[in-house]
């Protein structure tokens, strides 16, 4: 069973253009969670989405960051015209359902470097 | 905030326990003792979690206090490739955002 994937692993932007970063959940779970880092510091919660719906977004940027999850295909996460405090690594995780026990399981992460 | 204390760096000699300790106070009756660690920059990686019972896995060992208030999460024999981050996290699972604090930083030494 793959696990949690996201793609790319790098991305290079310049300010200004637009950064998509990608996830696709594991097999079978249908609940999705965006995690930033920025250099030295811990992660932090943006967002949380299920198919086609945002669940909790309180840790989203109120500017220039979007995320969804549609009925196909993974889940998108997009800052638009990035700065270079965007700089960043970004995980996804992915949970089977809403459950107590139900744990969250990371990917690798996209490393987004603004120039 | 994190609702977890943990030190903040921690050694250990190749092929003993480690002992990671972790206070949280404030926990209430329905959240979960769940533990992750970061190798390097990667994703963190899940590695156990509890309610109220000692738990273990191919991976680690659980100790929950009776009274809930703090943990230990030990690694038995450890190997160069554990050294990590680890964070202890209280949550109530499921669709809970996960609120990392600061981690300890265990290095295994050979």
């Amino acid at each position: 069973n793959a696990g949690v994937m996201q793609n790319p692993r790098h991305l290079v932007r310049r300010r200004g253009q637009e950064a998509r970063l990608r996830c696709s959940p594991m097999k079978g779970h249908s609940h999705v969670y965006w995690y930033r880092q920025l250099p030295e510091e811990g992660l932090k919660f943006m967002v949380y989405l299920q198919k086609e719906n945002i669940i909790d977004e309180s840790g989203m940027p109120k500017e220039r960051f979007s995320a969804e999850f549609p009925k196909e295909g993974p889940s998108i996460l997009r800052i638009q015209q990035v700065v270079r405090g965007d700089s960043a690594a970004y995980f996804c995780a992915s949970s089977p359902r809403a459950g107590a026990r139900d744990t969250q399981y990371f990917g690798p992460g996209t490393r987004l470097t603004v120039l | 905030d994190a609702k977890t204390t943990q030190p903040p760096s921690m050694d250990c000699a190749e092929g003993r326990a480690a002992n990671l300790p972790c206070n949280h106070s404030t926990i209430s009756g329905n959240e979960y003792v769940y533990w992750y660690r970061q190798i390097h920059s990667q994703g963190p990686q899940y590695i156990i979690h509890g309610l109220k019972n000692n738990e273990t896995n191919e991976m680690a060992s659980l100790i929950i206090t009776e009274d809930r208030k703090s943990s230990t999460l030990i690694l038995p024999h450890a190997t160069l490739r554990d050294t990590a981050v680890y964070y202890c996290i209280v949550t109530k699972g499921g669709s809970e955002k996960l609120v990392f604090g600061k981690g300890t930083k265990l290095t295994v030494n050979p």
